[in-house]
């Protein structure tokens, strides 16, 4: 099936860091999505973006959806320790809704306080 | 409160042995899906279903079973697990297979000796 390459695979920052993580995609994408998953939990959805060159910002994170269609990328400022967890991106393929959405790999994101 | 619920949170079975990890939410969405989580594979979808009575086999649909005779329940049935199954899996749910954000469950630890 279709993948995303999400980098890095980790990340350990100590508090108040920013923090950036992206993801690239040979395949074109109608709309990229990003989640957080915290231990023992499902993934929570942070940032939908639909249009390519749209810049979003939810609080600290701020995400955009590539000119080309096919990357994203997530930032966090000034991280705290409670942003500690996984974060996913993930990619819908146009037309075809949630069934094709494709996931990268995750990016674990440690805290040293 | 609107969430997708899934039991059991942790199972240890043996291979063979038939199991069901079901799902339900009460959001009266009408697309649902399974995925299972692997270190350094991300979310791969298992099965999913956009409506009562309509399924179809997501990324990785090999011994896996699903039904949907309800809106609500969407449950996974391992007919025979092997231990290549351990894995933790996320039940997800969303209004449409469109642009609607998907909404997880959190998650059940499948462990197969």
């Amino acid at each position: 099936g279709q993948q995303l390459n999400q980098s890095p695979q980790s990340m350990f920052i100590q508090e108040g860091e920013d923090v950036s993580m992206n993801c690239t995609s040979s395949s074109i994408f109608n709309t990229w999505l990003w989640y957080k998953q915290d231990p023992g939990e499902g993934p929570v959805l942070l940032i939908a973006l639909y249009k390519a060159g749209e810049l979003t910002s939810n609080g600290r994170l701020t995400a955009q959806f590539g000119i080309t269609r096919k990357d994203s990328f997530l930032n966090i400022s000034a991280s705290i320790p409670s942003d500690v967890g996984i974060y996913f991106c993930a990619g819908q393929l146009g037309g075809q809704g949630a069934q094709k959405l494709v996931f990268g790999q995750g990016t674990r994101l440690t805290i040293n306080p | 409160e609107a969430q997708v619920t899934q039991n059991p949170r942790y199972l240890i079975t043996v291979t063979g042995k038939k199991l069901t990890v079901t799902c339900s939410q009460n959001m009266n969405h009408e697309y649902m899906s399974w995925y299972r989580q692997d270190p350094g594979l991300g979310l791969r979808q298992i099965y999913y279903s956009m409506n009562v009575e309509v399924t179809d086999k997501g990324d990785v649909p090999e011994g896996y079973k699903v039904s949907r005779k309800e809106k609500r329940n969407f449950p996974l049935i391992l007919e025979s697990p092997s231990p290549n199954q351990t894995s933790l899996y996320f039940c997800a749910s969303s209004w449409d297979r469109f642009n609607s954000p998907l909404h997880f469950g959190n998650g059940t630890r499948l462990t197969v000796t």
